[in-house]
């Protein structure tokens, strides 16, 4: 029972090309994420959806666009790769917050390594 | 911005050695929460912290969250080789997100 579960799970590219990363969740929860950890481990939130709503939107080019078709998916699409964009990008959702100002825990998924040849 | 910073970056020890991980940010934060991302793995959460001065065990996990809600730390009590991996905080400065720290990747020598 995979609560988090993304796919690929690794993605081998050329530069140029267009590609897609799924993310879906099984916990029910309201809110979830896309995260970018590059090859030093930093990592870093680059979007954030509420109930299929966009509320948190770091400075991400606009060749990254998210997709929330509803809120227990949480899709990833990539225009014209580059090589900067080779990373592991984790998806990851939370509950509602039972308390104003504090943040719940966030539920990782696996994972997808991509590599921009 | 909000930023967080983890020292050290690296730490090896040897197997029952102790090791601590310091988690500092530059502006007050709301809470504090701690993950492990096992090597090949994902961030999984371990605690979150939340009053000033606050001080969280887990078996031999301890956590602190500093008096000023500014600093955080994590102390690994004779580590064994199953506490491997890159141990992160994250900052919550009542925004709606977490900023992850840099991250303390640890190595246990048996």
């Amino acid at each position: 029972d995979t609560a988090v579960s993304q796919t690929p799970k690794y993605l081998v590219t050329q530069m140029g090309n267009d590609k897609s990363i799924k993310c879906e969740q099984n916990l029910g929860h309201d809110t979830m994420y896309w995260y970018k950890q590059d090859s030093k481990k930093f990592l870093k939130i680059m979007f954030s959806y509420n109930n299929k709503e966009l509320i948190i939107n770091e400075t991400v080019p606009n060749r990254f666009s998210p997709k929330s078709p509803d809120k227990a998916h949480l899709n990833l699409h990539i225009n014209s790769l580059e090589l900067g964009d080779s990373a592991v990008y984790f998806c990851a959702s939370s509950p509602p917050s039972m308390t104003s100002g504090v943040s719940e825990t966030q539920y990782f998924g696996p994972g997808t390594r991509l590599t921009v040849l | 911005g909000q930023q967080v910073m983890q020292i050290p970056q690296y730490q090896h020890v040897q197997e029952g050695e102790d090791f601590t991980t310091y988690c500092n940010s530059s502006t007050t934060l709301s809470n504090i929460q701690w993950y492990k991302q096992r090597p090949g793995g994902h961030p999984v959460f371990l605690i979150q912290l939340v009053k000033s001065g606050e001080v969280k065990k887990q078996k031999r996990l301890t956590f602190q969250f500093g008096e000023a809600k500014k600093n955080s730390s994590l102390h690994i009590t004779a580590t064994q080789t199953t506490d491997v991996g890159t141990y992160f905080c994250a900052g919550d400065y009542n925004t709606d997100k977490l900023i992850f720290g840099t991250g303390t990747r640890l190595q246990v020598f048996p």
